[in-house]
């Protein structure tokens, strides 16, 4: 069965950088893409961006342009977001989606807290 | 504009029918998708494509669009549907946007 698990919580301090994976199995990697969103406390959804395990091909919401990265390991079958120079209004949950019909399987989700 | 409003609050008296929208230029040419979420859980897939559900979803849960305007009807709310829905779709770029979110009451 598909499964999709991400890592563990994360406090980082301003200006800091934080990396969240985002692991599969149960199904072929590269044949799905693999969305990312986020949801600050209280807040809706937000979609930040796609990337294509398949070739490496990235696309990402414009206000993340800058300052994220999407990166994905086909040999542990395993997807990344990174986002630099974080700020206090980066904290929140951040989820990883595969993209099927819709984004069918989502991980747990990954909390980072942003604070001096 | 690639924005999708939806209604920030809507209730519906058990067993009954309610309708969820969801309102934007690029549902004129792609369907959204929709998921529900429960608090502290991950959101949850609940209709896509034209008219989909996945395996496990009941069939209370359909979907349907016209011109600008995507919706969500649940036929014979429960009390397990109380819960935060979220439309998604793309646009030309290939960009995603979810709504607002409508958090359904079941009276």
């Amino acid at each position: 069965q598909v499964q999709v698990m991400q890592s563990g919580a994360e406090v980082k301090k301003p200006g800091a950088s934080v990396k969240v994976s985002c692991k599969t199995s149960g199904y072929t990697f590269t044949d799905y893409g693999i969305h990312w969103v986020r949801q600050a406390p209280g807040q809706g959804l937000e979609w930040m961006g796609w990337i294509s395990p398949y070739n490496g091909n990235t696309n990402y919401a414009q206000k993340f342009q800058v300052r994220v990265t999407m990166t994905t390991d086909t040999s542990t079958s395993t997807a990344y977001l990174e986002v630099t120079s974080l700020r206090a209004d980066d904290t929140a949950v951040y989820y990883c989606a595969r993209d099927g019909a819709g984004y069918d399987y989502w991980g747990q989700g990954t909390l980072v807290i942003v604070s001096a | 504009s690639s924005e999708l409003t939806q209604d920030p609050a809507v209730s519906v008296a058990l067993g009954q029918t309610v309708r969820i929208t969801c309102r934007g230029d690029s549902v004129r040419f792609f369907s959204p998708s929709w998921y529900q979420q429960k608090p502290g859980q991950a959101p949850e897939l609940v209709v896509y494509g034209a008219n989909f559900r996945p395996s496990g979803i009941p069939d209370r849960f359909s979907a349907s669009t016209s011109g600008g305007e995507g919706s969500l009807t649940i036929t014979g709310a429960q009390a397990d549907d109380e819960a935060d829905y979220y439309c998604n779709s793309r646009d030309n770029s290939g960009n995603y946007h979810f709504g607002g979110g409508t958090h359904l009451t079941v009276l």
